[in-house]
């Protein structure tokens, strides 16, 4: 069974840019989960999906930060303008369902706004 | 809303020794779950052990133990027989409604 993969591992943009991250569930996760962890702070919850739904969306920083989730497979969070505080790791977790054994977080993609 | 604390940034072992990491935590919840991954350098977040609040008996999963203690609402990591595969970023988490409140870590450095 395939992990969560997430796309890029690394990106490095400037300060007001765009950048897309990706990430690919585990086949068959409803829950698709976004996380950061900014430098030297704790992980923070970002949002949820359950399918292609929004669950909770409430640890959304701002604006500038969207999330999709077409067809209820893959997700992107776009990020639009970077601004340097945005710098941190994201990353994403899929579960079917609330076992604690199957939430399932990917390798995070690493983001540096210079 | 739930809090995770770990007090420890960093912490260093000796290869072969024990080492425990702290972990409070803070919820007005009676049924909670409770966390520890692992991230090492190459970024994932790996699952270690889970505690429920139920659960009358410490987890344990091979080298990894939690030493749970409800009343002082703490679950400190046990890692036995350290190696320096260990080395890595310890996260304890709690299950907040569906998704995780996690703490800010501690990097742990094993010796040879």
């Amino acid at each position: 069974e395939a992990g969560v993969t997430q796309f890029p591992s690394h990106s490095v943009i400037e300060k007001g840019q765009t950048v897309t991250l990706r990430c690919d569930p585990i086949s068959g996760h409803d829950n698709l989960y976004w996380y950061r962890r900014v430098m030297g702070k704790e992980i923070k919850f970002l949002l949820h999906f359950v399918k292609e739904s929004k669950q909770d969306e409430s640890g959304m920083p701002n604006n500038r930060f969207l999330a999709e989730r077409t067809g209820g497979t893959y997700s992107t969070l776009k990020v639009q303008p970077a601004e340097l505080e945005d710098s941190g790791v994201y990353f994403c977790a899929s579960s079917q369902g609330r076992n604690p054994y199957g939430y399932t977080f990917g390798s995070g993609t690493r983001l540096t706004v210079v | 809303a739930q809090k995770i604390t770990q007090t420890q940034p960093g912490m260093f072992v000796q290869e072969k020794e024990a080492v425990t990491l702290d972990c409070t935590y803070d919820t007005s919840d009676q049924s909670y779950g409770l966390f520890w991954y692992k991230q090492p350098s190459s970024g994932e977040m790996i699952f270690l052990i889970y505690q429920g609040s139920y659960d009358e008996q410490n987890a344990t999963e091979g080298r990894y133990s939690l030493n749970f203690q409800k009343a002082r609402k703490s679950a400190n990591l046990v890692i036995s027989a350290s190696q320096l595969g260990d080395s890595a970023m310890y996260f304890c988490a709690m299950r907040e409604g569906i998704h995780m409140r996690f703490g800010a870590g501690t990097r742990l450095t094993v010796k040879p």
